[in-house]
Protein backbone atom coordinates (compact mmCIF):
# COMPACT_ATOMS: atom_id res chain seq x y z
CA UNK A 1 0.00 0.00 0.00
CA UNK A 2 1.47 3.60 -0.32
CA UNK A 3 1.33 6.52 2.14
CA UNK A 4 2.31 9.71 1.58
CA UNK A 5 3.24 11.54 5.24
CA UNK A 6 3.81 15.49 6.03
CA UNK A 7 4.64 15.50 9.35
CA UNK A 8 4.24 19.22 9.94
CA UNK A 9 0.88 20.12 9.62
CA UNK A 10 1.11 24.01 10.14
CA UNK A 11 4.29 26.11 9.63
CA UNK A 12 4.57 29.87 10.28
CA UNK A 13 7.05 32.12 8.72
CA UNK A 14 7.91 35.65 8.54
CA UNK A 15 7.38 37.10 4.93
CA UNK A 16 11.19 36.78 3.17
CA UNK A 17 12.10 33.68 4.91
CA UNK A 18 12.67 30.46 3.64
CA UNK A 19 10.51 27.81 4.65
CA UNK A 20 11.22 23.59 3.60
CA UNK A 21 8.45 22.01 3.15
CA UNK A 22 9.06 18.04 4.05
CA UNK A 23 7.58 14.83 2.22
CA UNK A 24 8.36 11.30 3.30
CA UNK A 25 6.63 8.21 1.24
CA UNK A 26 6.54 4.64 1.11
CA UNK A 27 5.69 2.60 -2.12
CA UNK A 28 6.26 -0.77 -3.28
CA UNK A 29 5.98 0.11 -6.55
CA UNK A 30 9.83 0.39 -8.65
CA UNK A 31 8.29 2.98 -11.03
CA UNK A 32 5.96 5.96 -9.61
CA UNK A 33 5.21 9.82 -9.88
CA UNK A 34 5.65 12.24 -6.81
CA UNK A 35 3.77 15.68 -7.08
CA UNK A 36 3.54 19.00 -4.99
CA UNK A 37 0.36 20.75 -5.04
CA UNK A 38 -0.53 24.03 -3.58
CA UNK A 39 -4.28 24.49 -2.46
CA UNK A 40 -5.09 28.55 -1.69
CA UNK A 41 -8.07 29.12 0.18
CA UNK A 42 -10.28 29.43 -2.58
CA UNK A 43 -10.26 25.55 -2.62
CA UNK A 44 -8.89 24.78 -6.12
CA UNK A 45 -5.79 22.35 -6.72
CA UNK A 46 -2.82 23.65 -8.25
CA UNK A 47 -0.05 21.71 -9.72
CA UNK A 48 3.25 22.57 -8.63
CA UNK A 49 5.84 19.75 -10.12
CA UNK A 50 5.64 16.15 -10.95
CA UNK A 51 8.87 13.69 -10.11
CA UNK A 52 9.13 10.34 -11.70
CA UNK A 53 11.28 8.10 -9.61
CA UNK A 54 13.94 7.55 -12.51
CA UNK A 55 15.08 11.30 -11.81
CA UNK A 56 16.61 12.32 -8.79
CA UNK A 57 17.46 15.04 -10.49
CA UNK A 58 16.77 18.35 -7.90
CA UNK A 59 14.35 20.98 -9.83
CA UNK A 60 14.61 24.62 -9.44
CA UNK A 61 11.59 26.70 -10.67
CA UNK A 62 11.79 30.37 -9.21
CA UNK A 63 11.94 30.63 -5.89
CA UNK A 64 11.04 27.10 -5.81
CA UNK A 65 12.58 23.93 -5.11
CA UNK A 66 12.22 20.56 -4.77
CA UNK A 67 14.83 18.27 -3.45
CA UNK A 68 14.07 14.19 -4.17
CA UNK A 69 16.26 11.34 -2.12
CA UNK A 70 15.13 7.87 -3.30
CA UNK A 71 17.48 6.78 -0.41
CA UNK A 72 15.65 8.29 2.05
CA UNK A 73 11.80 8.10 0.18
CA UNK A 74 11.26 11.99 0.70
CA UNK A 75 10.56 14.53 -1.57
CA UNK A 76 11.15 17.50 0.27
CA UNK A 77 9.82 21.41 -1.28
CA UNK A 78 11.72 24.45 -0.19
CA UNK A 79 10.12 27.89 -1.02
CA UNK A 80 12.52 30.82 -0.84
CA UNK A 81 11.98 34.31 -0.20
CA UNK A 82 8.70 33.31 1.13
CA UNK A 83 5.88 35.72 0.29
CA UNK A 84 2.35 36.62 1.86
CA UNK A 85 0.95 35.05 -1.50
CA UNK A 86 2.64 31.61 -0.66
CA UNK A 87 0.19 30.98 2.08
CA UNK A 88 -2.02 27.44 1.58
CA UNK A 89 -2.10 24.14 2.13
CA UNK A 90 0.67 22.12 0.21
CA UNK A 91 -0.02 18.75 -0.28
CA UNK A 92 2.49 16.40 -1.14
CA UNK A 93 1.15 12.88 -3.55
CA UNK A 94 2.11 9.37 -4.74
CA UNK A 95 1.01 8.30 -7.83
CA UNK A 96 1.48 4.77 -9.67
CA UNK A 97 2.51 4.68 -13.50
CA UNK A 98 0.09 2.06 -14.34
CA UNK A 99 -3.18 4.41 -13.13
CA UNK A 100 -2.30 7.70 -14.48
CA UNK A 101 -3.94 10.35 -12.30
CA UNK A 102 -4.82 8.42 -9.14
CA UNK A 103 -3.05 9.70 -6.21
CA UNK A 104 -2.41 9.08 -2.94
CA UNK A 105 -2.03 11.86 -0.74
CA UNK A 106 -0.38 13.72 2.08
CA UNK A 107 -2.36 15.28 5.23
CA UNK A 108 -1.32 18.30 3.96
CA UNK A 109 1.10 21.21 5.21
CA UNK A 110 -0.73 24.78 6.11
CA UNK A 111 1.99 27.63 5.49
CA UNK A 112 1.09 30.68 6.55
CA UNK A 113 3.79 33.59 5.76
CA UNK A 114 3.04 36.48 7.89
CA UNK A 115 3.72 39.92 6.69
CA UNK B 1 -4.08 19.13 -22.15
CA UNK B 2 -6.90 18.56 -20.34
CA UNK B 3 -9.07 21.26 -18.61
CA UNK B 4 -12.04 20.19 -16.14
CA UNK B 5 -15.24 22.08 -15.48
CA UNK B 6 -16.88 21.38 -12.72
CA UNK B 7 -19.96 22.35 -11.29
CA UNK B 8 -21.74 23.30 -9.24
CA UNK B 9 -19.27 25.30 -7.46
CA UNK B 10 -21.09 24.96 -3.83
CA UNK B 11 -23.89 24.15 -2.71
CA UNK B 12 -26.40 24.18 0.56
CA UNK B 13 -28.54 20.75 0.86
CA UNK B 14 -30.69 19.74 3.38
CA UNK B 15 -30.20 16.23 5.07
CA UNK B 16 -31.36 13.16 3.46
CA UNK B 17 -31.38 14.60 -0.41
CA UNK B 18 -29.10 14.00 -3.25
CA UNK B 19 -26.59 15.91 -5.26
CA UNK B 20 -25.70 15.11 -8.52
CA UNK B 21 -21.61 17.02 -9.45
CA UNK B 22 -20.74 16.89 -13.04
CA UNK B 23 -17.22 17.07 -14.67
CA UNK B 24 -16.49 17.43 -18.08
CA UNK B 25 -12.96 17.31 -19.60
CA UNK B 26 -12.44 18.93 -22.29
CA UNK B 27 -10.67 16.16 -24.33
CA UNK B 28 -11.21 12.73 -24.02
CA UNK B 29 -9.84 10.89 -21.31
CA UNK B 30 -10.27 6.98 -20.18
CA UNK B 31 -10.14 7.14 -16.37
CA UNK B 32 -11.64 9.95 -14.44
CA UNK B 33 -11.41 10.39 -10.65
CA UNK B 34 -13.56 11.57 -7.89
CA UNK B 35 -11.48 12.82 -4.38
CA UNK B 36 -13.55 13.99 -1.52
CA UNK B 37 -11.64 16.48 1.05
CA UNK B 38 -13.04 16.65 4.24
CA UNK B 39 -12.81 19.74 6.58
CA UNK B 40 -9.32 20.41 7.18
CA UNK B 41 -7.85 16.88 5.77
CA UNK B 42 -6.40 15.63 3.01
CA UNK B 43 -8.06 14.10 -0.47
CA UNK B 44 -9.06 11.18 -0.32
CA UNK B 45 -10.17 9.04 -3.60
CA UNK B 46 -13.44 7.57 -3.76
CA UNK B 47 -14.00 5.96 -6.93
CA UNK B 48 -12.44 5.63 -10.30
CA UNK B 49 -14.32 6.25 -13.08
CA UNK B 50 -14.40 4.37 -16.09
CA UNK B 51 -16.34 5.01 -19.36
CA UNK B 52 -18.58 1.71 -20.47
CA UNK B 53 -18.32 0.17 -17.42
CA UNK B 54 -18.87 0.25 -13.55
CA UNK B 55 -16.69 2.25 -11.25
CA UNK B 56 -14.35 1.02 -9.14
CA UNK B 57 -14.75 2.30 -5.12
CA UNK B 58 -11.96 2.10 -3.13
CA UNK B 59 -12.74 0.98 0.64
CA UNK B 60 -15.11 2.75 2.52
CA UNK B 61 -16.39 4.13 -0.43
CA UNK B 62 -19.78 1.93 -1.69
CA UNK B 63 -21.47 2.85 -4.85
CA UNK B 64 -25.47 3.33 -3.07
CA UNK B 65 -24.23 6.61 -1.25
CA UNK B 66 -21.82 7.69 -4.35
CA UNK B 67 -23.40 6.39 -7.51
CA UNK B 68 -21.48 7.70 -10.46
CA UNK B 69 -22.15 7.69 -14.16
CA UNK B 70 -19.28 7.79 -16.93
CA UNK B 71 -21.53 7.73 -20.12
CA UNK B 72 -18.35 9.42 -22.42
CA UNK B 73 -15.20 9.96 -22.74
CA UNK B 74 -15.52 13.80 -21.64
CA UNK B 75 -17.95 14.03 -19.04
CA UNK B 76 -19.12 11.85 -15.44
CA UNK B 77 -20.72 12.81 -12.81
CA UNK B 78 -20.75 12.24 -8.85
CA UNK B 79 -23.96 11.76 -6.63
CA UNK B 80 -24.03 12.48 -3.14
CA UNK B 81 -27.16 10.06 -1.82
CA UNK B 82 -29.19 10.58 1.33
CA UNK B 83 -27.19 13.10 2.84
CA UNK B 84 -25.65 13.79 6.41
CA UNK B 85 -23.80 16.36 7.77
CA UNK B 86 -21.04 14.49 7.63
CA UNK B 87 -21.19 14.68 3.69
CA UNK B 88 -19.98 18.43 4.47
CA UNK B 89 -16.63 17.85 1.90
CA UNK B 90 -15.24 19.28 -0.99
CA UNK B 91 -15.68 16.66 -3.83
CA UNK B 92 -13.15 16.96 -6.66
CA UNK B 93 -13.23 15.25 -10.14
CA UNK B 94 -9.49 14.57 -11.55
CA UNK B 95 -8.29 13.59 -14.97
CA UNK B 96 -4.98 12.69 -16.38
CA UNK B 97 -3.06 14.83 -18.15
CA UNK B 98 -1.23 12.62 -20.33
CA UNK B 99 -1.73 8.69 -20.15
CA UNK B 100 2.00 8.28 -19.70
CA UNK B 101 2.96 10.80 -16.98
CA UNK B 102 0.44 10.35 -14.29
CA UNK B 103 0.21 14.20 -14.21
CA UNK B 104 -3.60 15.16 -13.19
CA UNK B 105 -5.78 17.64 -13.92
CA UNK B 106 -8.16 18.54 -11.24
CA UNK B 107 -11.58 20.81 -11.28
CA UNK B 108 -12.32 23.54 -9.27
CA UNK B 109 -14.51 21.50 -6.58
CA UNK B 110 -17.84 21.37 -5.07
CA UNK B 111 -18.22 22.82 -1.85
CA UNK B 112 -20.69 20.55 -0.10
CA UNK B 113 -22.67 22.01 3.03
CA UNK B 114 -25.61 19.79 4.54
CA UNK B 115 -27.49 21.29 7.27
Amino acid sequence: AQKVTQAQTEISVVEKEDVTLDCVYETRDTTYYLFWYKQPPSGELVFLIRRNSFDEQNEISGRYSWNFQKSTSSFNFTITASQVVDSAVYFCALSEVANAGKSTFGDGTTLTVKP
Amino acid sequence: SAVISQKPSRDICQRGTSLTIQCQVDSQVTMMFWYRQQPGQSLTLIATANQGSEATYESGFVIDKFPISRPNLTFSTLTVSNMSPEDSSIYLCSAPKHQFTNEAFFGQGTRLTVV
